[in-house]
């Protein structure tokens, strides 16, 4: 079974500070990943993906992958009460178009 | 550019009823999927289109649930009869298949209440 881990959480962080979360996968044919960020009762949308190793940089945004340990983060600089969501990371793999999730971690930005 | 659609938003049931959820997908995108996302978990795929051809049904529990998309546009999704644990949150989501890294964009779901 491919599987997509992450710490339900919550991760809770004061406002102004970084929060990190953090993704594992299993399927080595996983080729790009994916963060959704999820407010409560809302559905998935789109903040960033990533496909090489590195870092990708989208505003307070960063992605991080590392395919050789199989592991994702998506780093969030000066959080905002605003960011307190549930974060889904996402696995896809080569052509299928198939997104393996996490179940999500939840982020509170406390004021 | 509209997002995807669905509806109803929301819907109650009585256990062995029929029901039916409708997607239309951005304008452009050929492929579209329905998810099912329990509280508290991730979405989980049922199907995936690619115009009007099903390329992955294999978690579509096919003695209840069954789908179409005709025309390669808008689909539907029914179950005949639901049953207490089908109540979860049935989401669309489409994608361009000529998009390099096949983002999938999700419609605002159809909560399901089956009593």
């Amino acid at each position: 079974q491919k599987e997509v881990e992450q710490n339900s959480g919550p991760l809770s962080v004061p406002e102004g500070a970084i929060a990190s979360l953090n993704c594992t996968y299993s399927d080595r044919g996983s080729q790009s990943f994916f963060w959704y960020r999820q407010y409560s009762g809302k559905s998935p949308e789109l903040i960033m993906f990533i496909y090489s190793n590195g870092d990708k940089e989208d505003g307070r945004f960063t992605a991080q992958l590392n395919k050789a340990s199989q592991y994702v983060s998506l780093l969030i600089r000066d959080s905002q009460p605003s960011d307190s969501a549930t974060y889904l990371c996402a696995a896809s793999s080569g052509n299928t178009g198939k997104l393996i999730f996490g179940q999500g971690t939840t982020l509170q930005v406390k004021p | 550019e509209a997002g995807v659609v669905q509806s109803p938003r929301y819907k109650i049931i009585e256990k062995k009823q029929p029901v039916a959820f409708w997607c239309n997908p951005i304008s452009g995108h050929n492929t579209l999927y329905w998810y099912l996302q329990n509280l508290g978990q991730g979405p989980e795929l049922l199907i995936r289109y690619e115009n009007e051809e099903a390329v992955d049904d294999s978690q579509l529990p096919k003695d209840r649930f069954s789908a179409e998309r005709l025309k390669g546009v808008d689909s539907t999704l029914k179950i005949q009869p639901a049953e207490l644990g089908d109540s979860a949150v049935y989401l669309c989501a489409s994608s361009n298949q000529g998009a390099a890294f096949n983002e999938q964009f999700f419609g605002p779901g159809t909560r399901l209440t089956v009593l």
